[in-house]
């Protein structure tokens, strides 16, 4: 089956910094792929729509400065949070819609970030 | 707008108990339903889907029937298995009148079940 692929797994990072999370489709091709965020007991909240060749799409209350999106290849999207603080503390979660058959969402396995 | 409200966990049984977890949902439109499984150390994985009203979806034993009169679309399996443990999400589709899209996807909060040998 399809498979989405994030990296990395986890990652802690010191405030002020910036960290970039990869989003790969590994057997299939994605022009939409999507970033959801995750807090403890909580449901996964879409950030945006990161769409191939354009810019990203955010829901309202995302700081699109903040989370830089860039979808560079039909199997490839990134999300950079700059300027991180212990706020932005959370699980990480992206999906790429397949352009075949039933255009499923597939998830990748997310990403731990932790900001100290 | 949109929203999932599923029935909150955690849900622990015995193996070969009956399982049900309650979803409802409020939505414009005529949204997909669906119920996604994210195992432990692993990415959601779709377990059903139903795409109208009355449809029933069903996977792995698993089986849940699109309710517009009650906006519902409870989780039922008639006998869970260890391997079930894991966290259960049901979700709809924003767009309206998506069909089999799952543009968009609103999600329930979880419910973690657990199933006890």
């Amino acid at each position: 089956g399809a498979v989405v692929s994030q990296h990395p797994s986890r990652v802690i990072c010191k405030s002020g910094t910036s960290v970039k999370i990869e989003c790969r489709s590994l057997d299939f091709q994605a022009t939409t792929m999507f970033w959801y965020r995750q807090f403890p007991k909580q449901s996964l909240m879409l950030m945006a729509t990161s769409n191939e060749g354009s810019k990203a799409t955010y829901e309202q209350g995302v700081e699109k400065d903040k989370f830089l999106i860039n979808h560079a290849s039909l199997t490839l999207s990134t999300l950079t949070v700059t300027s991180a603080h212990p706020e932005d503390s959370s699980f990480y979660i992206c999906s790429a819609r397949d352009l075949s058959g039933d255009r499923r969402q597939y998830f990748g396995p997310g990403t731990r970030l932790t900001v100290t | 707008g949109n929203s999932v409200t599923q029935m909150e966990g955690p849900v622990t049984l015995s193996e070969e108990a009956f399982l049900t977890i309650n979803c409802t949902y409020t939505a414009t439109g005529y949204p997909s339903l669906f119920w996604y499984v994210q195992y432990p150390g692993e990415g959601l994985q779709l377990l059903l889907k139903a795409t109208k009203a009355d449809d029933k979806g069903s996977n792995k034993g698993f089986e849940a029937t699109y309710r517009k009169e009650t906006t519902s679309f409870h989780l039922e399996k008639g006998s869970v298995q260890v391997s079930d443990s894991a966290v259960y999400f049901c979700a709809l589709s924003g767009l309206a009148g998506s069909g089999g899209s799952n543009y968009k996807l609103t999600f329930g909060k979880g419910t973690l079940l657990t199933v006890n040998p």
